[in-house]
């Protein structure tokens, strides 16, 4: 069964300094993979999604993930982080376009002035 | 962008009441819908796979018969919280997949406080 590792459960960073976001993930094949935001009390939104193709994809909000194959990683990266940047990230993949979402246990960001 | 609600956004009920929550896809038809429970502070838990016109599948560990979960149309599904305790207290997110998208688009989460 697939898994997603998300190392750091809490990351503090000033505003204008530069963002990344762990995630591994275990899954044999090709997996389809995932990042989302959730705001406090609020449901998720989609940041950004890998299924095929050039490994650096591009997102909303100007965030950007990078898929490595060879580390199984999947990390999300933010060059200039706002303070409305602050929310709990979420990494998530799925074994197929079709199939149910495996999330990992969610970074929280907090983002000082 | 695909929009899904949550109806209601919150609620409070008494022990041993039933609740039911909805959940609608705005934009889209979505044969597939998914009922995730999030703890505070936890990551989300996937209670069960919605399919339209057919039974939910469950998770292991989610009582089918305490969580009853009907997907009658391509835009609706439902999950009722059957003789709701103080312990079902959580918070309910729902997802539809877009399968032009091939995406899961979550809906805001309702808020369920059972006294």
């Amino acid at each position: 069964a697939q898994s997603v590792t998300q190392p750091d459960i809490h990351i503090t960073v000033s505003e204008g300094a530069s963002l990344e976001l762990r995630c591994n993930y275990s899954y044999g094949a090709t997996p389809y993979l995932f990042w989302y935001v959730q705001s406090p009390g609020q449901g998720l939104q989609l940041l950004l999604k890998y299924f095929s193709g050039d490994t650096l994809v591009q997102g909303i909000k100007g965030f950007e993930a990078e898929f490595k194959r060879s580390q199984s990683s999947f990390n999300l990266r933010k060059p200039s982080v706002h303070w409305s940047d602050a929310a709990e990230y979420f990494c998530a993949v799925a074994t197929g376009t079709a199939s149910k979402l495996t999330f990992g246990t969610g970074t929280r960001l907090q983002v000082t002035l | 962008g695909a929009v899904v609600s949550q109806h209601p956004s919150w609620v409070i009920c008494k022990s041993g009441t039933s609740v039911k929550i909805e959940c609608r896809s705005l934009d889209f038809q979505a044969t597939t819908m998914f009922w995730y429970r999030q703890f505070p502070k936890q990551s989300l838990m996937l209670m069960a796979t919605s399919n339209e016109g057919s039974k939910a599948t469950y998770e292991q560990g989610v009582e089918k018969d305490k969580f009853l979960i009907n997907h009658a149309s391509l835009t609706l599904s439902t999950l009722t919280v059957t003789s709701a305790h103080p312990e079902d207290s959580s918070f309910y997110i729902c997802s539809a997949r877009d399968l032009q998208q091939e995406t899961q688009y979550f809906g805001p989460g309702t808020r369920l406080l059972v006294l």
